[in-house]
């Protein structure tokens, strides 16, 4: 399975944009980019994925590098309930089963 | 509510025991998932169904074993349990197997804990 590396925490101010970076130098041609969150006492939570191209939906955008090897998940406005482990996983057409890392954990600072 | 009920939501039982922990995925999806949260561990795969078939093995302990019925919901079993397999469990489904263009949704989870 491809690997992932995020940083392990980071730290945003409540209404600021805030960027959270992924590597995946691996990645195959066809391994999905996928981002899961989990809040405390929680299942994981489905934020967005995509191939190619940039992803916008209602939760956030994901930003994929040219070639691939890097994402940027976007949330556009902090909130305080956006305080998770977001979680950046390539899942292949082959079996995709999800292999989580650690994750980042998003501090919002009120 | 993610579609995705898992049952019970808290189990407290003894060394050496057998438990069961059962997973109801999503209206249609074909393909559940379980894995294994530990403190220690983070999010572990420990196997995969998709319509009644297993299709991968992660981080399975012999101890442990799971099957998926043909009404589609899905039942995990341990025995001879130890208090290293405390931890969540959590179960996800996800529409089809074949690509990996769809999103999974997890269940609550349920917590064992072993004494």
């Amino acid at each position: 399975d491809a690997k992932t590396t995020q940083p392990n925490s980071m730290e945003s101010n409540e209404e600021e944009p805030v960027h959270l970076p992924c590597n995946h130098s691996t990645i195959s041609g066809t391994d999905y980019i996928h981002w899961y969150r989990q809040l405390p006492s929680q299942g994981p939570e489905y934020v967005i994925h995509g191939l190619t191209s940039n992803v916008n939906n209602r939760m956030a955008s994901l930003a994929i590098a040219e070639d691939r090897k890097s994402s940027t998940l976007i949330l556009h406005r902090a909130t305080l309930r956006d305080a998770a482990v977001y979680y950046c996983i390539l899942r292949r057409n082959t079996g995709n089963q999800f292999y989580f890392g650690t994750g980042t954990s998003l501090t919002v600072i009120p | 509510d993610s579609g995705v009920t898992q049952t019970p939501k808290h189990l407290i039982t003894a060394t050496g025991q057998r438990v069961t922990l059962r997973c109801s995925p999503r209206s249609g999806d074909l393909s559940v998932y379980w894995y294994q949260q530990s403190l220690d561990q983070g999010l572990q795969f420990l196997i995969q169904y998709y319509n009644g078939e297993e299709r991968a093995k992660g981080n399975i302990l012999e101890r442990f074993s799971a099957q998926q019925f043909p009404d589609l919901h899905s039942e995990l079993n341990l025995s001879s349990l130890e208090l290293g397999d405390s931890a969540l469990y959590f179960c996800a489904s996800s529409a089809y197997s074949g690509s990996a263009n769809t999103e999974a949704f997890f269940g609550q989870g349920t917590r064992l804990t072993v004494v």
